[in-house]
């Protein structure tokens, strides 16, 4: 099946510090990209949409200048957590379509802010 | 706005027992999706529905969908202890979003 690989897998950040998030599709091209977080023991909440060559669209209640998206290629799109508090401590999931009906995951990353 | 309700969120059954998580959402959708996420761990696709009536079946877990119910199920037949995990279900909505349910906590006890 199709692989999304998402880097780094876990990160520890200083407070007010800055985290970048790679999710690249291996062996397929995404021209969409999604942006998740996870609190421990809860849902996945879409955090935006991430399209290939043209800005994100966030969700409703998502700052777009805390959480930086750049879709610079069909198969990378990244995600960048600006001034990082402990608050944006999070599991942080992306996810690529291969086609309409289909979307995989990347591993996910887990950010720390101490 | 697309809305997605499991229940039960939390399960605790006997191993060998049969048993259903509920899917329900609010507006129509071509789309649902189950993944099993174990703890500290992304997501695994586990199926993808398509259309209305769809069953698809893979080892114990057995998955259906009614789009004029707006209801997908995801039967348990003879639970193990490795069934263990977070179940969550997915529906695709307008803009090719994909939007999750809350999820169901399945421990299974031997």
């Amino acid at each position: 099946g199709a692989v999304v690989s998402q880097h780094p897998s876990r990160v520890i950040c200083k407070s007010g510090t800055s985290v970048k998030i790679e999710c690249r599709s291996l062996d397929f091209q995404a021209t969409t990209m999604f942006w998740y977080r996870q609190f421990p023991k809860q849902s996945l909440m879409l955090m935006a949409t991430s399209n290939e060559g043209s800005k994100a669209t966030y969700e409703q209640g998502v700052e777009k200048d805390k959480f930086l998206i750049n879709h610079a290629s069909l198969t990378l799109s990244t995600l960048t957590v600006t001034s990082a508090h402990p608050e944006d401590s999070s599991f942080y999931i992306c996810s690529a379509r291969s086609s309409r009906q289909v979307a995989f995951f990347g591993q996910g990353t887990r950010l720390t802010v101490v | 706005e697309l809305k997605v309700e499991q229940n039960p969120l939390f399960l605790s059954m006997q191993e060998g027992k049969n048993y259903t998580i509920y899917c329900n959402y609010s507006t129509t959708s071509d789309r649902l999706y189950w993944y099993r996420q174990d703890p500290g761990k992304s997501l695994e696709s586990l199926f993808v529905l398509l259309s209305n009536g769809a069953v698809k079946q893979e080892g114990r877990l057995m998955a259906s969908l009614d789009t004029k119910a707006r209801l997908s199920t995801l039967h348990i037949t003879a639970a193990v202890h490795d069934l263990s995990a977070t179940y969550f279900c997915a529906v695709g909505g307008r803009d090719d979003k994909i939007i999750f349910g809350k999820g169901t906590r399945l421990h299974i006890l031997p």
